[in-house]
């Protein structure tokens, strides 16, 4: 059964503290996205791999990091320095595009992170 | 700088019905777009997808128009049922960069009897 898998579901964390995010997927897909989720913003983009040990930053990567070091694999770190960490992170994985135009992203069931 | 933007928030319908969603973008050089519908505390899920190539891409009671010179797309739901109800994104991608995915804000559509 091929998916993308988050977890945890739900994430609770003091604050000043760094928590990683988990997602891996057996789908065999290049590529690899980290989105947030917050009331009335949408998906905003906070990073994305293509590739096995390259990633970029999205639109809102300060404050977060990732690593790319499995296909399989591409876990977000939410450090201390985000201002505003509570938030539903979804993480999504696609064929690139440069292999098939007409792909779409497969989403994960998301992660709720919430700082007491 | 919001480069994908539904400007609607939200959608009410009645069962039966046309529900039509709107999308509007300003990066011209997007030649990809997408719409996912999204339940809460769930991932989105793929709807249906055009390429800037095309105007028009149906499936089912899905039905996605593409108009570049306007830079607007728009979902067509016929006939609408209940178990539509749910946000749904548009999202698009550029050709300078084909796998970043970019989402706009959600409309919320609720679909009643």
């Amino acid at each position: 059964d091929g998916g993308i898998t988050q977890s945890p579901k739900y994430l609770f964390r003091k604050e000043g503290q760094n928590v990683t995010l988990s997602c891996e997927q057996n789908l065999n897909h290049d590529a690899m996205y980290w989105y947030r989720q917050d009331p009335g913003q949408g998906l905003r983009l906070i990073y994305y791999s293509q590739i096995v040990n390259d990633f970029q930053k999205g639109d809102i990567a300060e404050g977060y990091s990732v690593s790319r070091e499995k296909k399989e694999s591409f876990p977000l770190t939410v450090t201390s320095a985000q201002k505003n960490p509570t938030a539903f992170y979804l993480c999504a994985s696609s064929i690139r595009r440069d292999r098939d135009l007409n792909t779409e992203a497969f989403f994960g069931q998301g992660t709720r992170l919430t700082v007491v | 700088d919001q480069q994908v933007k539904q400007n609607s928030p939200s959608l009410s319908v009645q069962e039966g019905r046309i529900s039509i969603l709107n999308c509007d973008y300003t990066n011209s050089m997007f030649d990809y777009f997408l719409w996912y519908k999204k339940y809460p505390a769930e991932g989105p899920t793929f709807l249906i997808s055009i390429s800037s190539i095309k105007d028009k891409n149906e499936d089912g009671r899905f039905t996605v128009f593409l108009n570049k010179s306007a830079k607007h797309l728009s979902l067509h739901i016929v006939p609408s049922q209940p178990g539509d109800s749910a946000v749904y994104f548009c999202a698009a991608s550029p050709t300078y960069n084909t796998d970043k995915l970019i989402f706009g804000t959600g409309t919320r559509l609720q679909v009643f009897p």
